[in-house]
């Protein structure tokens, strides 16, 4: 059973544009979640986090805006840039104790200039 | 500073055979994972060690085993290999804690015929 879901496998925006990537999980004791980033033949790279005590976090172009009613969060790109062209990851865990990751499959964001 | 290394980054190997990807950080990290990526799979946690000496099982254990006798390495050993572990296997590691961001090395493709 997928703890965390990623439902769109691909989304297209136009340069200049926002981009804005989902994500849902189902198990209500995550309490906090990270977006990776992914280029091909890398590794993947820490992008940004946010705690179940807010509901927004802000870092530059990015901001994460968490919805824990809903157990959905989402990413915000703006504005989207060519070199976000990428895999984004969603993943959650607990804050608390060594709980590992948990990933969802990906989103493939392509920036068209 | 080179973070996270993978050796080796690609090995074909036929089914059956045995073989040990190696893992080093240089920063210092107590925490370290292997993961492997699978087309539409996303990340999936196969073991992965809190400190020097412990490892744990992850979602996808089976077949693979390793161990963390020095706290900058983490190695995964396929005893014998199966064409189901065909993969790209991601380390990573991180400061205590599995909220924080993990580190992660560019991968080795791996191919069992």
């Amino acid at each position: 059973d997928q703890q965390v879901k990623q439902n769109s496998p691909s989304l297209s925006v136009q340069e200049g544009r926002i981009s804005i990537l989902n994500c849902d999980y189902t198990n209500s004791m995550f309490d906090y979640f990270l977006w990776y980033k992914k280029y091909p033949a890398e590794g993947p790279t820490f992008l940004i986090s946010i705690s179940s005590i807010k509901d927004k976090n802000e870092d530059g172009r990015f901001t994460v805006f968490l919805n824990k009613s809903a157990k959905h969060l989402s990413l915000h790109i703006v504005p989207s840039q060519p070199g976000d062209s990428a895999v984004y990851f969603c993943a959650a865990t607990r804050y608390s104790g060594n709980t590992p990751l948990v990933f969802g499959k990906g989103t493939r964001l392509s920036v068209i200039a | 500073n080179a973070g996270v290394t993978q050796t080796p980054k690609f090995r074909v190997l036929k089914t059956g055979q045995s073989m040990t990807l190696l893992c080093a950080q240089d920063m210092n990290h107590e925490y370290m994972y292997w993961y492997r990526q699978d087309p539409g799979m996303g990340l999936r946690l196969i073991h992965y060690s809190v400190g020097e000496g412990t490892t744990a099982k992850g979602e996808v254990p089976d077949g693979y085993n390793v161990s963390r006798l020095k706290k900058q390495n983490f190695l995964l050993g396929l005893e014998s290999a199966a064409p189901s572990q065909t993969s790209v296997y991601f380390c990573a590691s991180s400061l205590p804690g599995g909220f924080q961001p993990q580190h992660f090395g560019d991968g080795t493709r791996l191919s069992i015929l």
